[in-house]
């Protein structure tokens, strides 16, 4: 059964450096979307990505962070600068152009700034 | 906006037992989507169960179901027969059929189930 997956699994990095964390979406999803889980905390929305553009975003999502859909597979969120506060797990879905469809989650990446 | 409250941080049941999770939303659409999705020690985000709210029927899925009550803005579910798997964290969630169709999630509940 085809899955979302997400690189790395745990990634590590030191305050003010720049991370980028990898999702490979189901192959033919349209909807792709990024949420954020601080720890012990609820899963909340960060950006949502249609036709190449971001199509909704939320406050959380400030000018630190961006997307992208490099090639045909790929769907990146880059933090250029991050902060203690990033730390948190975050999770990549996606969606076919259904409306009403399943939103499949990937198993997330662990992002722990020091 | 739309806002989902989860107010039982914590529930435990006995195994074998059925346990009841409580979720309540707040909304001004008429047509939307909920979702109680589980997360285990593993972090992963897994599908339990989806509702329609046009649909008046409750949803049902093996030992898992819900109680949807629209005009009440409540969405419970019911475990049955509860097994040591199903222990972790069962958020709900809401789903607009507009826009992005992004999913709003309430605060979670931790369910124990005690052998």
């Amino acid at each position: 059964e085809p899955e979302v997956t997400q690189t790395p699994s745990h990634q590590v990095t030191q305050m003010g450096q720049e991370v980028i964390l990898r999702c490979v979406p189901i192959s033919n999803h349209l909807y792709f979307y990024w949420y954020r889980q601080i720890l012990g905390q609820k899963v909340e929305f960060l950006v949502s990505f249609y036709n190449n553009e971001i199509s909704e975003k939320s406050e959380i999502f400030d000018d630190q962070f961006s997307v992208e859909r490099p090639d045909g597979s790929n769907f990146t969120l880059k933090i250029r600068s991050t902060k203690l506060e990033d730390s948190a797990m975050y999770f990549c879905a996606s969606r076919t152009g259904t409306g009403g469809a399943e939103q499949y989650f990937g198993p997330g990446t662990r992002l722990t700034v020091t | 906006a739309q806002t989902v409250t989860q107010s039982q941080p914590e529930m435990s049941v006995q195994e074998a037992e059925t346990v009841t999770l409580s979720c309540t939303y707040d909304t001004s659409e008429s047509d939307y989507y909920l979702f109680w999705y589980k997360q285990p020690p593993s972090r992963q985000m897994i599908l339990v169960i989806r509702q329609e709210a046009y649909k008046q029927q409750n949803a049902t899925e093996n030992r898992f179901s819900v109680n949807f009550q629209k005009a009440a803005k409540s969405f419970s579910l019911k475990i049955s027969d509860s097994q040591l798997g199903d222990a972790a964290m069962y958020f709900c969630a809401y789903r607009s059929p507009e826009g992005a169709q992004k999913l709003v999630f309430g605060q979670g509940t931790r369910l124990t189930i005690n052998p």
